[in-house]
C-alpha cells in the first residue's frame, strides 16, 4: 500500500483480556518497528523486525507482550492479560532496512483498557 | 535509554522564525532526527542529520548539531499556522535501529 496501515484505529478492552493489533507495512519494506506512545510522551521503542525475525526486542516491557511477523510483511502485536497501564497509542513503522535509518510511521492504534 | 530532553512549549507569531532545541545523550548515535506530529496523526519524518555533519538545510528547515554539547536544534523559517504541531527529536543510541525520542515540543503559531 501507499503507507503504513494499522488496524483497528481504536480498541477498547476490559482489564485481563487478550488483544491483537495489526500492522501492514509499506510494500517491499523489510524493516518493521513497534512503538508505544503514552499521553504527553514521545514514542517508546518496543520491538524491531528485519524480515521475519525479531532483530531487537529489548523494548518489550514484560512477557505479556509478544509480536510476530511470520511472512516478513504483516505484523501482529499481541498483549495478554491487559492492564490499565497498557493504555496508549501503539505505533507501527516500516523502512527499507538498509542505508538511512529513517522510516515511515502509521497513524497508530489507540488502546484503552478499562 | 537515558532521556532526550526538549522544552515543552514554544509560541511564535506567523512569519517569525521558530527554534526548537533538544539535548541528546549518546555520543555514539549515528543519526539524529526531527519528527512532526499533528493532532490524531502519526509521526512524519521532517529531516535527519548524520552525526559527522554540523548543519543541514532543507527549504525552510535548518538543523544545527553541536556534538560537543550534544545539542540539536531545528529552525523553521517563516513559520506558518500549518506548522503548529508537536515536534520530536530522536537519536539512535549506540547506532541501533531503535530510536529514543524526546517528550516533544508543542509549537503554537499565532496569526
Amino acid at each position: 500500500g501507499a503507507g503504513v496501515s494499522q488496524t483497528p484505529s481504536n480498541k477498547v478492552t476490559e482489564k485481563g483480556k487478550y488483544v491483537e493489533l495489526r500492522c501492514d507495512p509499506i510494500s517491499g519494506h523489510t524493516a518493521l518497528y513497534w512503538y508505544r506512545q503514552s499521553l504527553g510522551q514521545g514514542p517508546e521503542f518496543l520491538i524491531y523486525f528485519q524480515g521475519t525475525g525479531a532483530a531487537d526486542d529489548s523494548g518489550l516491557p514484560n512477557d505479556r507482550f509478544f509480536a510476530v511477523r511470520p511472512e516478513g510483511s504483516v505484523s501482529t502485536l499481541k498483549i495478554q492479560r491487559t492492564e490499565r497501564g497498557d493504555s496508549a497509542v501503539y505505533l507501527c513503522a516500516s523502512g527499507p532496512g538498509q542505508g538511512s535509518y529513517g522510516y515511515t510511521f502509521g497513524s497508530g492504534t489507540r488502546l484503552t483498557v478499562v | 535509554g537515558e532521556d532526550v530532553e526538549q522544552s515543552l512549549f514554544l509560541s511564535v507569531r506567523e512569519g517569525d522564525s521558530s527554534v526548537i532545541n533538544c539535548t541528546y545523550t549518546d555520543s555514539s548515535s549515528t543519526y539524529l532526527y526531527w519528527y512532526k506530529q499533528e493532532p490524531g496523526a502519526g509521526l512524519q519524518l521532517l529531516t535527519y542529520i548524520f552525526s559527522n555533519m554540523d548543519m543541514k538545510q532543507d527549504q525552510r528547515l535548518t538543523v544545527l548539531l553541536n556534538k560537543k554539547d550534544k545539542h540539536l536544534s531545528l529552525r523553521i523559517a517563516d513559520t506558518q499556522t500549518g506548522d503548529s504541531a508537536i515536534y520530536f527529536c530522536a537519536e539512535n543510541q549506540g547506532g541501533r535501529r531503535a530510536l529514543t525520542f524526546g517528550s516533544g515540543t508543542r509549537l503554537q503559531v499565532q496569526p
